[in-house]
């Protein structure tokens, strides 16, 4: 089946350790995204990707980073400098034809 | 800049009747409208989008919108609430330029009575 997976679906974070959250796409989608959401808020854009090596900041990039070196794969890196990192991430893809963004299931950040 | 405004934090609405969900959007062009559906700790899932043509789209699940261009407004509709329904929705609004992004409101919990 096509889709989009996310893992791990819960991670623990110590303070000052960098974590990684996977991201991986069988969709054959050029673009890709990172969002956070925090309860009650919607969903804000961290770095997106339109092709592979090349990846843009969003609205709240500092203190995360990420890497694009496969088309079906964009993994985001919350850094030590990512001082409020507890929150839910959301991955999304899209084809560069189409409208829609698709969504994986997520992957919730906690600090220890 | 485009901009999403979803006014109802929370509605409460019993088992079988009607509901609609209020988005207004800002956007210079005409927009591209997403609705998504959230359910606890999960990703989203698209409901319905508009892009053009046909002003009332039908999407899954029993769910329909009305794109009004002079309301800028895209509200989402149900006629009879179903108690698995219960979730929180997102509205959306995109391009087809400006790198596919989307802009998302603050969303709607929607909560069903028995």
């Amino acid at each position: 089946d096509g889709g989009i997976t996310q893992s791990p679906k819960y991670l623990f974070r110590k303070e000052g350790q960098n974590v990684t959250l996977s991201c991986e796409q069988n969709l054959n989608h050029d673009a890709m995204y990172w969002y956070r959401q925090d309860p009650g808020q919607g969903l804000r854009l961290i770095y997106y990707s339109q092709i592979v090596n090349d990846f843009q900041k969003g609205d709240i990039a500092e203190g995360y980073s990420v890497s694009r070196e496969k088309k079906e794969s964009f993994p985001l890196t919350v850094t030590s400098a990512q001082k409020n990192p507890t929150a839910f991430y959301l991955c999304a893809s899209r084809g560069l034809d189409q409208e829609t963004q698709y969504f994986g299931p997520g992957t919730r950040l906690l600090v220890l | 800049a485009q901009s999403v405004t979803q006014p109802d934090i929370h509605i409460t609405v019993s088992e079988g009747a009607s509901l609609e969900l209020r988005c207004n959007y800002s956007y210079g062009a005409t927009p591209y409208l997403f609705w998504y559906v959230q359910s606890p700790g999960q990703g989203l899932q698209l409901l319905l989008k508009y892009f053009s043509g046909d002003t009332l789209v039908q999407g899954i699940k029993g769910f329909e919108a009305e794109f009004k261009r002079s309301q800028s407004s895209f509200n989402l509709r149900k006629p009879s609430v179903h108690w698995s329904d219960a979730a929180e929705y997102f509205c959306a609004v995109g391009a087809n330029t400006n790198a596919g992004k989307s802009t998302f409101g603050d969303g709607t919990t929607l909560t069903v009575k028995p």
